[in-house]
This record gives structure tokens, sequence and C-alpha cells, in this order.
């Protein structure tokens, strides 16, 4: 059965301290894995997508890399809008987006 | 923004009862899923379809129907609603199977 864990559950920051989301998963064939982030009472919002290990993303102050077995999502200098929940989900070979239970993430000015 | 829509977007509604969810997409996307997300669940796939009169079921498709009869719309039914249903429902669009989805904004349901 596919599994997706996210680490920590709830991560609180000071503006400009850097830090690392984790994203540990095991799936019968990885089809890419993608990273969103979700403010209350909203949709999730699409940031990256990943498809093999080794490869890497950035967009602003966020960077995701992928493993065989793990992606971080890494957070520089963060900013208090920045705060959300962040959510990871791998595609499988049967077509199934399987999501992760997310991190709270709250930066504080 | 990806141009999805959902209807309504709050709803309550009594034990038993039938409810109708929709979603309205206007990207022309092949796939469009539903999902429901509850605290300490996370974001769990009902059903999905890769095109017109096509649908599957996903992880909790228990007590949910679905169809699609244009490429612009899906419906999601509850044919008799019980209080576990009570959630937030999204939508979501891909082009697709292994790319980015992007979510509509959600429909909250209450089963009282």
């Amino acid at each position: 059965e596919d599994q997706v864990t996210q680490s920590p559950e709830a991560l609180r920051l000071q503006e400009g301290e850097s830090s690392s989301l984790n994203c540990s998963y095991t799936v019968s064939g990885l089809r890419g894995l993608f990273w969103y982030r979700q403010d209350p009472g909203k949709g999730p919002e699409f940031l990256f997508t990943l498809y093999s290990a080794g490869e890497e993303k950035e967009k602003e102050r966020l960077k995701a890399t992928l493993t065989k077995k793990e992606s971080f999502l890494h957070i520089t200098a963060p900013k208090p809008e920045d705060s959300a929940t962040y959510l990871c989900a791998v595609y499988n070979a049967g077509n199934m987006l399987t999501f992760g239970g997310g991190t709270r993430l709250m930066v504080k000015p | 923004d990806a141009g999805i829509t959902q209807s309504p977007r709050h709803k309550v509604t009594e034990t038993g009862t039938p409810v109708t969810l929709r979603c309205h997409q206007t990207e022309n996307h092949r796939y469009m899923y539903w999902y429901r997300q509850d605290p300490g669940h996370g974001l769990r796939l009902i059903h999905y379809s890769y095109g017109v009169k096509d649908t599957d079921k996903g992880e909790v498709s228990d007590g949910y129907s679905v169809s699609r009869s244009k490429t612009e719309d899906f419906l999601l039914t509850l044919e008799s609603a019980t209080s576990s249903q009570t959630s937030v429902y999204f939508c979501a669009i891909s082009s697709d199977r292994d790319t980015e989805a992007f979510f509509g904004q959600g429909t909250r349901l209450t089963v009282v």
C-alpha cells in the first residue's frame, strides 16, 4: 500500500530562520512527487513537480529536492506570508494521487 | 488560477437526503477528481474521471457516485447522506495522469 508521511506535523519559525520539511514515501511505481501549499479555507495550490531522484526545483524562497525515498522542501529566510500547510503527494502507476498529512508552518515576525 | 468552479461552496443537509456537488472547469483537462479532506486523514480520493463517461473509484468511494456527461462538468452524488460524510470536498483537474493537479476552492458539506 502506498504511503506518504510528512514531518514535522507543525513547525514554528522566526522570520528569517531557514528550515526544511520532510516527505517520506513508499509507492509502487513512482510517476511523480508534488508539493502543494494550502491556506486556511482554500484549495491546495500547486508548487512543484519532481519526477526523478536528484531533481531540484526552486521558486522564490522555496526549494524542493527528491531522493529515492524522500523529498525535502527547503525554506530559506521565511517570511510571515509563507505561513500555510504544505502538502506532499505522490502519483503511482495506478493513477492514484496519494497525499501526506501535511506540515503546518507558522512563521512569526 | 486554473478555471475550476465548485458549487455550492457551503451546504447543510439532513441525514438520508441526496446531495449533488458540481465541479465545472474551463481548462478542457481530461482528468477530473473528487477528494475529501478531514482532520487526521488528509486528502483522500473518492472518484476520478479520465474522460466523458469514463470514471473509476478511489480510496474512499463507498456511499458516493459520480457522473461526467461533458468534459467540463464532474458531478459527485451522495445518494443518502450520512453524518460521516460531513467534510470538505475538493475537485481537481489535470491534463494528464501524471501531471500536476489543480484544485478548486472546496465545498464544505455538513450532514446533520
